[in-house]
């Protein structure tokens, strides 16, 4: 069906609020990524969901960040007291089960600022 | 530590005038390496994915090239609508899927 949604595309946020992005695959994808990127660098990874599962959360900055996927599907980025330094496009990304070349498809991000 | 370096930072050409950009990387075992396109305010659109060395993959004006310490993404008589940001990405062995992205070339093609 349809790619990666990615929902909002902009949100502006005060320092020290909570913020949830919200990520919605392309069906059947059970592997879910989340990525970080900042004005002129490429993607960082934050975290791996295969299923319900956060496989590998090695890439989240600290215990501010924290995402969830409860039905395998849509999946939530959620950051609390939110610093300047958080201010970045928030990627999501999900692949095939089967997808022999191990592709990635992105949605087209969450541009958060933090005031 | 695994590693992605791309170069240049920004290429400018004139339509017509082919070049390279280059990808070097470090990495512990590579399970994959790709390329994207990124165009302003939109996420990474998928390319190619080359697994050894010697394999090459081609795409309209497009070609990318792997050795073992490098990939070359070739653009060949490129036109305007080529211009957007290309990353490179290596997928590590060893570990799970997570992406290893370098900071992107930034291409502008001039008509």
């Amino acid at each position: 069906g349809a790619g990666v949604s990615q929902t909002p595309s902009n949100k502006v946020t005060e320092k020290g609020k909570y913020v949830e992005l919200r990520c919605d695959p392309i069906s059947g994808h059970t592997a879910l990524y989340w990525y970080r990127q900042s004005l002129g660098q490429g993607p960082e990874f934050l975290i791996y969901f295969q299923g319900t599962g956060a496989a590998d959360d090695s890439g989240l900055p600290n215990d501010r960040f924290f995402a969830v996927r409860p039905e395998g599907s849509v999946s939530t980025l959620k950051i609390q007291r939110t610093e300047r330094g958080d201010s970045a496009v928030y990627l999501c990304a999900s692949s095939s089960p089967s997808g022999g070349d191990r592709k990635q498809f992105f949605g087209p991000g969450t541009r958060l600022t933090v005031l | 530590e695994d590693q992605v370096t791309q170069s240049p930072e920004a290429l400018r050409l004139q339509e017509g005038e082919s070049s390279s950009l280059n990808c070097s990387y470090t990495v512990s075992g590579l399970r994959g390496l790709f390329w994207y396109r990124q165009d302003p305010g939109k996420g990474p659109e998928f390319l190619f994915t080359l697994y050894s060395a010697g394999e090459e993959k081609e795409k309209e004006r497009l070609k990318a090239t792997l050795t073992k310490k490098e990939s070359f993404l070739h653009i060949t008589a490129p036109k305007p609508e080529d211009s957007a940001t290309y990353l490179c990405a290596v997928l590590p062995s060893g570990g799970y899927n997570k992406l290893i992205f370098g900071a992107g070339t930034r291409l502008a093609v001039h008509p």
